[in-house]
């Protein structure tokens, strides 16, 4: 069935730094892929998505291409503040009614 | 935007009894609502798909009996965990689709239950 494979965390980097949480994907068809955060004590908020091959889903700075050869959509940003900090999680639509399946999530803490 | 609420947030509740928990779709209409569970450092796992006026489909492994679903108007799913024992424990998330051809699914907050 379908699947989503994301880093394990937690990450742990300083202000400034640059992100990476890697996020790959098994699925028959073409599914849209998202990114959703998590912010401690609040629920998952769209991040960003793509819908297709080459698509590049962006906001708040962060963003991510979804790439078919590779079947990958890593989340990147330039430059995390320490309001990044969260849960990130990866996921694609692979149900039949539209439900989501996720990765297992990625702790992000940005330090001082 | 859409917004999905749950309530409700916490619960904590004695072995034995039952809980509801109320999912919202406050300014769209939803035909369809997800429940998911929540472990520890661990992914979202889909329980159910509740569908509006009909029976919920629950995934392999959960209990129908144990996790009533109720999806009684466009608006509104129940999930009433029966008989709660202490590996309930968990954080339930409710989530809905308002647009199908998008695939963004909308969260409600979260519900974390606690069964002592």
């Amino acid at each position: 069935g379908d699947s989503v494979t994301q880093m394990e965390g937690p990450v742990t980097l300083s202000e400034e730094a640059f992100l990476t949480i890697n996020c790959t994907y098994t699925a028959t068809g073409y599914p849209s892929l998202f990114w959703y955060v998590q912010y401690p004590g609040e629920g998952l908020q769209l991040l960003l998505k793509a819908t297709k091959a080459d698509d590049k889903g962006s906001n708040k700075g962060f963003e991510a291409t979804y790439r078919k050869e590779t079947t990958s959509f890593h989340l990147e940003k330039g430059s995390v503040q320490v309001s990044d900090s969260a849960v990130y999680f990866c996921a694609l639509n692979g149900g039949s009614q539209g439900n989501l399946i996720f990765g297992k999530g990625t702790k992000l803490s940005v330090k001082p | 935007g859409a917004v999905v609420s749950q309530h409700p947030s916490w619960v904590i509740c004695k072995s034995g009894t039952s809980v509801k928990i109320e999912c919202r779709s406050l300014d769209f209409q939803a035909t369809t609502m997800f429940w998911y569970r929540q472990f520890p450092k661990q992914s979202l796992m889909l329980m159910a798909t509740s569908n509006e006026g009909s029976k919920a489909t629950y995934e392999q492994g959960v209990e129908k009996d144990k996790f009533l679903i109720n999806h009684a108007s466009l608006t509104l799913s129940t999930l009433t965990v029966t008989s709660a024992h202490p590996e309930d424990s968990s954080f339930y998330i409710c989530s809905a689709s308002r647009n199908s051809n998008t695939g963004e699914l909308f969260f409600g907050e979260g519900s974390r239950l606690t069964v002592l």
